[in-house]
């Protein structure tokens, strides 16, 4: 199983202001991805990238940008963040031809006020 | 574009009752299906999956799926709730020609009451 973790797990912010949610994983997985989840509703998938230097836009439009410089390393940012852009971000990674299966972390719990 | 179905938003049982949670796809073409669990307070955890081979998959602490391909299809049961199995269940399915993507549905939250 993999370890992969989120900081923080809460935040709670004021509009306008620039946020980097920090998600790493140790287990060398190729694949990590990020995905937004409201209250009742599915996981949206908005960046996911197939290895470092690597990063691509999911299904859901999202104003957030995320980089990938190193295997293990994945954050996401948002410039100026929104009362819109409250939710739970959801990081997950994967290792090339494993059928798919992601491990998660335990999420950011983002509130802009 | 593939999408996923789970019929029970909310399923209340009291321990030892059985428990069936319903999951339907809609793409059409060769699949990987997975049920992952999330306890209150905790992240995402994969419970069980199927790839191919015997349709009746085993997961952990006794859950097991059944993949109906006919009916698209991929239920969650478990003979025997217990308190502890409290917690939000999510049905994926990841198509077979998609190197990156789980389609989730909505979950399903399930209480079982002492």
């Amino acid at each position: 199983e993999a370890d992969i973790y989120q900081t923080p797990r809460y935040l709670v912010i004021g509009t306008g202001k620039k946020i980097t949610l920090e998600c790493s994983q140790t287990m060398g997985h190729d694949k990590m991805y990020w995905y937004q989840q409201d209250p009742g509703m599915e996981l949206h998938l908005i960046h996911y990238s197939y290895g470092v230097n690597s990063t691509e836009k999911g299904d859901l439009s999202s104003e957030s940008t995320v980089s990938r410089i190193r295997t293990e390393h994945f954050p996401l940012t948002l410039e100026s963040a929104r009362p819109s852009h409250t939710s739970q971000y959801l990081c997950a990674s994967g290792q090339r031809g494993t059928k798919n299966i992601q491990y998660f972390g335990a999420g950011t719990r983002l509130s802009v006020l | 574009a593939q999408s996923v179905s789970q019929h029970n938003h909310h399923v209340i049982l009291s321990e030892a009752a059985s428990l069936e949670l319903g999951c339907n796809y809609s793409y059409g073409g060769t699949v990987n299906l997975f049920w992952y669990v999330q306890y209150p307070g905790q992240h995402l955890q994969l419970l069980l999956k199927y790839f191919s081979g015997d349709p009746l998959v085993k997961g952990i602490k006794g859950f097991e799926a059944e993949f109906i391909k006919s009916k698209f299809s991929f239920n969650l049961r478990k003979p025997s709730v217990q308190w502890s199995d409290t917690a939000e269940y999510f049905c994926a399915v990841n198509s077979g020609g998609s190197n990156y993507k789980l389609t989730f549905g909505k979950g399903t939250l399930l209480t079982v009451n002492p």
